[in-house]
């Protein structure tokens, strides 16, 4: 138990559905990340919300929508996504001190699948 | 910028024998360096962190990593290799912001398969 738990942990969709991922963080952090990790490429940082507000948006296409409606959850809404789009997406949260080093803690990850 | 690299896609050790991944950073001061594991199917868990404290940080699980301003290096060990340290590991810098702070976005290398054989 990492204490970043992601809904669900697999997902088969066609390319007019639209889903959504869930991420619940239980470790009172204030900052929440969207990552994509895709095969033989590194992993790729496609949203950071700090404080509830998104704060960066890494050239993401428009049917990735994400939200973040309190500190605690994270939502990745998907809409006519493309075969490329299958990924592995990792939640994480970590706790903006202010400070230097500041780890993140990941969920387990939704093996997402475009069809 | 800071950046990591590793420098070698897959290793291949047998059980019981020493661990080494490598990394280099690129960073134009001391920066903090992370390593994260990720076995199959499961999410990203850390396994030791650099902040400056010490160059020899010892981790979970047996594995330690040095350190090395002179050669931009932060290398993973362990003595003795075990079947279920077979994953991939990332070595990982965060990414600094305005005033030289860090709040949990990181950059990660390509990454290093191990497998060990029995």
């Amino acid at each position: 138990e990492t204490g970043v738990t992601q809904t669900p942990r697999h997902l088969v969709m066609g390319m007019t559905n639209k889903k959504s991922l869930k991420c619940e963080q239980h470790l009172g952090h204030n900052a929440m990340y969207w990552y994509k990790q895709s095969a033989k490429k590194p992993l790729e940082l496609m949203f950071v919300y700090s404080l509830e507000e998104r704060v960066e948006n890494n050239s993401v296409p428009s049917r990735f929508s994400p939200e973040c409606p309190n500190s605690s959850h994270l939502f990745l809404h998907l809409h006519t996504l493309q075969p490329e789009d299958s990924a592995l997406y990792l939640c994480a949260s970590s706790q903006d001190t202010g400070g230097w080093g500041t780890e993140a803690f990941f969920g387990q990850g939704t093996r997402l699948t475009v069809v | 910028a800071q950046s990591v690299t590793q420098l070698d896609s897959h290793v291949s050790v047998s059980e019981g024998t020493p661990v080494l991944l490598r990394c280099n950073y690129s960073s134009s001061y001391s920066p903090s360096l992370f390593w994260y594991v990720q076995h199959p199917n499961k999410g990203l868990q850390l396994l030791l962190k650099y902040t400056s404290a010490a160059t020899l940080v010892k981790g979970i699980n047996g594995f330690e990593a040095e350190f090395k301003k002179s050669e931009t290096s932060f290398h993973l060990t362990k003595p003795s290799a075990h079947m279920s340290d077979a994953a991939e590991y990332f070595c990982v810098v965060p990414v600094s912001r305005a005033g030289g702070t860090s709040y949990g976005k990181l950059t990660f290398g390509q990454g290093t398969i191990l497998t060990v054989h029995p």
